[in-house]
């Protein structure tokens, strides 16, 4: 399973975009990235997932190079309310796959007023 | 409403007490899964389940156990063996081959007195 290391905290203004960089250098042929957000004493929610160059959603942007061996979350504009971790995660999703996932430690954001 | 809940929110044990986590989703979906966290520590998997009456250890089942006699229910047992319960246990759903979009439940904290 290919691990993933992103920064454990990163500070933020409101109305600023952030970028939480995670880097999987073992990610494998079929894997996906998939990012979740977890708020305190919540269970994560799913915010988006790909596999190759970019994906928006109403929330926020996904942007995977070519080597996909990194990929890097933005949220446009952040509000007080997106203070929460975020989790990169790197899996196999095709039918029948394991589905073994390892959320790490994920990146804590602190929105600031 | 289609989700997936878990009961009770809030749990207290006694030392060498079993105790038993509820898990109940009607999204249909044929994956569960069950995660503990510790503060500040991202989550782990305990036992997942791909289908009904068949289910596989994650990386610390240790103490645990958990039967998948229905679809849509997947209950964890805590035994008196788990030597360390406290924590927040996070139950989660997904298709079949879609690991990665997991739905989650609010959570269960237990604690041990």
């Amino acid at each position: 399973l290919a691990k993933t290391t992103q920064p454990i905290s990163m500070d933020s203004y409101e109305g600023q975009e952030v970028n939480i960089t995670c880097s999987h250098n073992n990610i494998a042929t079929n894997d996906y990235i998939t990012w979740y957000q977890q708020f305190p004493s919540q269970g994560p929610r799913f915010i988006i997932q790909g596999y190759k160059t970019k994906v928006t959603n109403e929330v926020a942007s996904l942007f995977i190079p070519a080597d996909r061996k990194s990929s890097t979350l933005s949220l446009p504009r952040v509000s007080l309310s997106d203070t929460a971790v975020y989790y990169c995660l790197v899996g196999d999703i095709r039918r029948g796959a394991t589905n073994k996932l390892i959320f790490g430690t994920g990146t804590l954001l602190a929105v600031q007023p | 409403d289609g989700g997936i809940t878990q009961s009770p929110k809030y749990l207290f044990r006694k030392e060498g007490q079993n105790v038993t986590l509820s898990c109940e989703q009607n999204l249909n979906h044929d994956a569960m899964y069950w995660y503990r966290q510790d503060p500040g520590q991202g989550l782990r998997l305990i036992y997942y389940s791909q289908i009904v009456n068949d289910f596989q250890k994650g990386d610390i089942a240790e103490g645990y156990s958990v039967s998948r006699e229905k679809k849509e229910s997947f209950p964890l047992t805590v035994t008196s063996a788990q030597k360390n319960p406290t924590a927040f246990y996070l139950c989660a759903s997904s298709l079949r081959g879609q690991g990665e979009t997991q739905y989650f439940g609010p959570g269960t904290r237990l604690l041990v007195l």
